[in-house]
């Protein structure tokens, strides 16, 4: 089977830095992606990691650990805008064909 | 940029009926999904297209189809909607390949069976 485990629920206050972690089981692994979804709107793109190690972009970082089958999104400074839904997605085959987490909610607070 | 548009934003349908979800992509994306979110349930894949007519059954594709005769669409249709198929339907599309990892999505079909 496949699955991705991630926390449900995480708070934070504006300007911390908060850390979502996402672990993973499936068939074929080919890299993992973090998407962004906020109340009523689609889901959108943050990150992608096909190699081990951190990519970073603005106040957002991504992390894989291939070994570990374990990834986390860091988001940094934090912003009430962040409040949102992140989801984490495995690339499961060479054609693409990705398989989602149940998401965590973020609660970015004064 | 990229745009992905589904049909409908909202739909009412009647337990038996057949629905029609239709999403076009304007990028000539090889790929295409339908998934289904559903509250702490994530988004669950439906049905994936690599190419047309291709098709790669997801998670959940009980009770589903799909059809895929040009590049740019791709329906979903339920034969007999029951009322367990209420749910936000989100279609995406991608390039081929497994080295990106990024999906463009529409703004989704909310589906309510009655």
């Amino acid at each position: 089977g496949q699955s991705l485990e991630q926390p449900s629920e995480v708070t934070a206050v504006e300007g911390a830095i908060v850390q979502i972690n996402c672990t993973y089981q499936t068939s074929g692994f080919y890299g993992l992606s973090w998407y962004q979804q906020h109340d009523g709107g689609a889901p959108t793109f943050l990150s992608y990691n096909g190699l081990d190690g951190l990519e970073e972009t603005g106040r957002f970082s991504s992390f894989l650990s291939r070994s570990d089958s374990y990834g986390y999104l860091l988001l940094q400074e934090l912003q009430m805008k962040d409040s949102a839904s992140y989801f984490c997605a495995a690339t499961s085959s060479n054609t693409g064909k990705l398989i989602f987490g149940q998401g965590t909610t973020l609660q970015v607070k004064p | 940029d990229v745009k992905v548009t589904q049909s409908s934003r909202y739909l009412v349908k009647r337990t038996g009926e057949k629905v029609f979800l239709e999403c076009v992509q304007d990028m000539d994306h090889e790929n295409m999904f339908w998934y289904r979110q559903d509250p702490g349930l994530g988004l669950r894949l439906i049905y994936f297209s690599y190419d047309v007519k291709m098709k790669e059954k997801g998670d959940i594709p009980e009770g589903y189809s799909v059809s895929r005769e040009k590049k740019e669409r791709f329906s979903l249709i339920l034969e007999s909607a029951s009322t367990n198929q209420t749910s936000m339907y989100l279609c995406a599309s991608s390039f081929s390949g497994a080295n990106t990892g990024e999906l463009f999505f529409g703004e989704g079909s909310r589906l309510t069976v009655l």
